[in-house]
């Protein structure tokens, strides 16, 4: 069965990148489309962006002047980068296939990403 | 303020029947598959509802949803204690360009 799992620095300070990767496993990453999530503290989901096997993506408007989400077919990873974060950035980043749009399973364990000096 | 509103809280006795709603537009449920997703404390995210009223296979039959309009719902059918958790609705925005999540229903079994 496919599983996902986030990876990467767990505090970056304010208007430093954020940089995360999400590897799979149990499933090849060339099929579907893969969505990042993240979820502030005590607040709800809000959806990232999406990345699909062939490179083609779709992000938030809110977030899409800051947003880069690449693939790497050969190590079956997909990455995130947010650009100038501040402390509301501070968040659990998931990682998600994405099966339709908004039909998101599995999903990673998450990652909780601190900005902070 | 979410595009997908949400009652934030609800409860429910054991044995009993909860229904959460989620209330949208004509941009998002009305012409888009609405998606139902359970958050247990500490856990990522579980898949609950899929396409407005199917079930991924390991759910069980006391989750169902629905959808009408604008609005959606999720029941949970006698109720459990395990099933004390977070509740998200979510579906495509077609004007907004961009997946939206309901602020979340925080269930409570009594």
């Amino acid at each position: 069965q496919v599983q996902l799992q986030e990876s990467g620095p767990g505090l970056v300070r304010p208007s430093e990148t954020l940089s995360l990767s999400c590897t799979i496993s149990g499933g090849s990453i060339s099929t579907y489309y893969w969505s990042w999530i993240r979820q502030p503290p005590g607040k709800g989901l809000e959806w990232i962006g999406y990345i699909s096997f062939s490179g083609s993506t779709n992000y938030n408007p809110s977030l899409k002047s800051r947003v880069t989400i690449s693939i790497d077919t050969s190590k079956n990873q997909f990455s995130l980068k947010l650009t100038s974060v501040t402390a509301a950035d501070t968040a659990v980043y998931y990682c998600a296939r994405d099966s339709d749009v908004a039909w998101f399973d599995p999903w990673g364990q998450g990652a909780l990403v601190t900005v902070s000096s | 303020q979410s595009v997908l509103t949400q009652p934030p809280s609800a409860s429910g006795t054991p044995g009993q029947r909860v229904t959460i709603s989620c209330s949208g537009s004509s941009s998002n449920i009305g012409r888009s598959y609405v998606y139902w997703y359970q958050v247990l404390p500490g856990t990522a995210p579980k898949l609950l509802i899929y396409r407005n009223n199917q079930r991924p296979s390991g759910v069980p039959d006391l989750f169902s949803g629905s959808k009408s309009g604008t609005s959606a719902s999720l029941a949970i059918s006698r109720l459990r204690s395990e099933d004390e958790a977070d509740y998200y609705c979510a579906a495509w925005d077609d004007s907004l360009n961009v997946v939206v999540f309901g602020g979340g229903t925080k269930l409570t079994v009594l």
